[in-house]
């Protein structure tokens, strides 16, 4: 599966858009690009996942660039229950490595008053 | 449902000591895995199970066992704890068949070896 790089952290003031971006330079044509969050020690939430089009929720927006390269997520009015870390993980479409999601750092968001 | 439900939620062992962390889905996935996370690290697979009678080990795999005896259930055995499994543990079950999809996780065990 494809690497990713993301910020260690980032912070937005609450009411304000996070984005939080993704580099998968190197992911292929079978590869989904997903978003969990883990808040606290809690375990990891689903966000949202795309291929190439842009999608969206009720959590949030995903963003991924025209070469598949990079993607955005969107968290588009930040509340304080929003402060997590969030991973950015690539996963194959079938094949043997199916569902063996490899989590990076990922970015902490920390959302202020 | 219930979705993922792990236990215990916290155990203190002693080196040497041996034990099972249960999970167990109500959603019927086919897939379950286990991850290990340490403190100010992301998680990383233990193993996993593609369905009832199947496992694989995943990035991590010393020192514990698992089994998959039927489609609920995925317990976690460590025969002889070491301080270096001190851990929170958590269990992740997926529904469908190939392909990638949503992993739904449990609340985590958080295992202490003195």
């Amino acid at each position: 599966d494809a690497k990713t790089t993301q910020p260690p952290s980032m912070d937005c003031a609450e009411g304000r858009a996070a984005n939080l971006p993704c580099n998968h330079s190197t992911i292929s044509g079978n590869e989904y690009v997903y978003w969990y969050r883990q808040i606290h020690s809690q375990g990891p939430q689903y966000i949202i996942h795309g291929l190439k089009n842009n999608e969206t929720n009720e959590m949030a927006s995903l963003i991924i660039t025209e070469d598949r390269k990079s993607s955005t997520l969107i968290l588009p009015h930040a509340t304080l229950r929003d402060t997590a870390v969030y991973y950015c993980i690539v996963v194959r479409v079938g094949g043997t490595s199916y569902g063996k999601l490899t989590f990076g750092q990922g970015t902490i968001l920390t959302v202020h008053p | 449902n219930a979705g993922v439900t792990q236990t215990p939620k916290f155990q203190v062992l002693k080196t040497g000591q041996s034990m099972t962390l249960q999970c167990a889905q109500d959603m019927n996935h086919e897939y379950m895995s286990w991850y290990r996370q340490d403190p100010g690290m992301g998680l990383r697979l233990i193993h996993y199970s593609v369905g009832a009678g199947i496992t694989d080990q995943g990035e991590v795999p010393n020192g514990y066992n698992v089994s998959r005896s039927t489609t609920e259930d995925f317990p976690l055995r460590l025969l002889s704890a070491a301080p270096s499994q001190t851990s929170v543990y958590f269990c992740a079950s997926r529904g469908g068949g190939r392909g990638a999809g949503e992993l739904f996780f449990g609340e985590g065990s958080r295992l202490t070896v003195l």
